[in-house]
């Protein structure tokens, strides 16, 4: 069935090191969302892309959504101990369009 | 604070036992959801339902039975659990199901004994 695919499902940095996350769908997307869930803590909306190739940064962060909207990536510079979270990537699939999730990237980074 | 409030925050059942989580928004959002997440499945879509409408039921067991009475609340009567059904139980709120960003509850962190 369709899905939507995460890699790599861990990772551990330095803190100072950068970081990215990138998800893959079988299927193109209209749009892609992605969350952060901080740990004991519940998903926490991002942002959104919807248009071919689109780049948005949100300070450190800075998420891409590849030019046939089947794939995205997050991307942290110098990351902070305060960046320590699961990170989703979310896109409607199915004949419903329902928000369906990745596996998620969990984030740990050293001090 | 989100505005989706869920109740309980813990619940600790026996597999013979009958409860209900309850989710409320307080949005104005027309669709709600139940998520279930575990060690194995982060994030997995139980149902949906959109306008007090079900519109999604991912072939989840009978022993999960949704409640949607108005478009505020949402709830998940539980009956006969297994100890594998221990998990961590989202509800989110949404304006639209497919282009809007999701809202999510606290969660109930479930454990069935």
């Amino acid at each position: 069935g369709q899905q939507v695919m995460q890699i790599p499902q861990y990772q551990h940095v330095q803190e100072g090191e950068d970081f990215t996350t990138y998800c893959n769908s079988s299927t193109t997307l209209s749009n892609i969302q992605w969350y952060k869930q901080r740990p004991g803590g519940h998903p926490v909306f991002l942002i959104q892309l919807v248009k071919s190739g689109e780049v948005k940064k949100q300070k450190r962060l800075t998420f891409q959504f590849g030019e046939a909207k089947k794939n995205s990536s997050l991307h942290i510079t110098a990351t902070q101990t305060t960046d320590v979270g699961t990170y989703f990537c979310a896109g409607p699939l199915g004949a419903g369009n329902m928000l369906t999730f990745g596996g998620g990237t969990r984030l740990m980074v050293k001090p | 604070e989100t505005g989706v409030t869920q109740t309980p925050r813990h619940l600790v059942m026996g597999m013979t036992n009958k409860k209900s989580l309850k989710c409320e928004q307080h949005l104005g959002h027309n669709a709600m959801y139940w998520y279930k997440q575990s060690a194995k499945k982060p994030l997995e879509l139980m149902f949906v339902y959109s306008l007090e409408e079900r519109v999604e039921n991912n072939s989840v067991p009978s022993r999960f039975s949704p409640e949607c009475p108005n478009s505020s609340h949402l709830f998940l009567h539980l009956h006969t659990l297994q100890p594998e059904d221990s998990a961590l139980y989202l509800c989110a709120s949404s304006q639209g199901t497919a282009n809007t960003e999701a809202f999510f509850g606290q969660g109930t962190r479930l454990t069935v004994v």
